[in-house]
């Protein structure tokens, strides 16, 4: 199995601030990476797919990259309703496996 | 635009069995290049992979759970379903079902998730 490790497990910010998230894949996973939004009591919402593209509808201050093993989500000019919890999702093979997820605190 | 809904039982026995179903509208559930799938999400934990489906019935589960695990298709009713034998209390969660792009293996959209608690 592919094991996803994010990092940090939480962090806390304030309104405009710039957050960095890491997701690391335990073998190379080319750009099969998923990045989805899950705020309290809702089902994950999708960010990013394929590492880098920007899924329609969601506001440009998301962005991914990577590809291989490392890859980041970042998000720029934190705003209040980002307040959530970010998973990884590698799409590389089955068991299909998500990172532990990241809290992110506004 | 595709619309998931679980429904089922929000309370199972401990051995006994979890059956769950999705029903899916906006479209049909026979497609290509798309899995039927199931996630869970215990209270306050992340997310886990439980298996997925394609329309001809071809599954996929997480060897983890695989032993108690038991997905299926009714195209006729646009539905699939999960079955889980022999639960316990680590199987209480928050269960999702998705659509899952085999394509692109991004999960969306999702139901809104039902939550199961085992408890006697």
């Amino acid at each position: 199995d592919i094991q996803m490790t994010q990092s940090p497990s939480a962090v806390s910010a304030s309104v405009g601030d710039r957050v960095t998230i890491t997701c690391r894949a335990s073998q190379g996973i080319s750009s099969f990476l998923v990045w989805y939004q899950q705020k309290p009591g809702k089902a994950p919402k999708l960010l990013i797919y394929t590492a880098s593209s920007l899924q329609s509808g969601v506001p440009s201050r998301f962005s991914g990259s990577g590809s291989g093993t490392d890859f980041t989500l970042s998000i720029s000019n934190l705003q209040p309703e980002d307040l959530a919890t970010y998973y990884c999702q590698q799409a590389k093979s089955f068991p299909i496996t998500f990172g532990q997820g990241t809290r992110l605190e506004i | 635009q595709l619309q998931l809904q679980e429904s089922g039982p929000g309370l199972v026995k401990p051995s006994e069995t979890l059956s769950l179903t999705c029903t899916v509208s906006g479209g049909s559930i026979i497609r290509s290049n798309c899995h039927w799938a199931w996630i869970r999400q215990p209270p306050g934990k992340g997310l886990e992979w439980i298996g997925n489906i394609d329309y001809s019935g071809s599954t996929y589960y997480n060897p983890s759970l695989k032993s108690r695990v038991t997905i299926s298709v009714d195209t006729s009713q646009n539905q699939f379903s999960l079955r889980l034998s022999f639960v316990t209390a680590a199987d209480t969660a928050v269960y999702f079902c998705a659509t899952y792009s085999t394509s692109i293996g991004w999960f969306d959209p999702w139901g809104q998730g039902t939550l199961v608690t085992v408890s006697s």
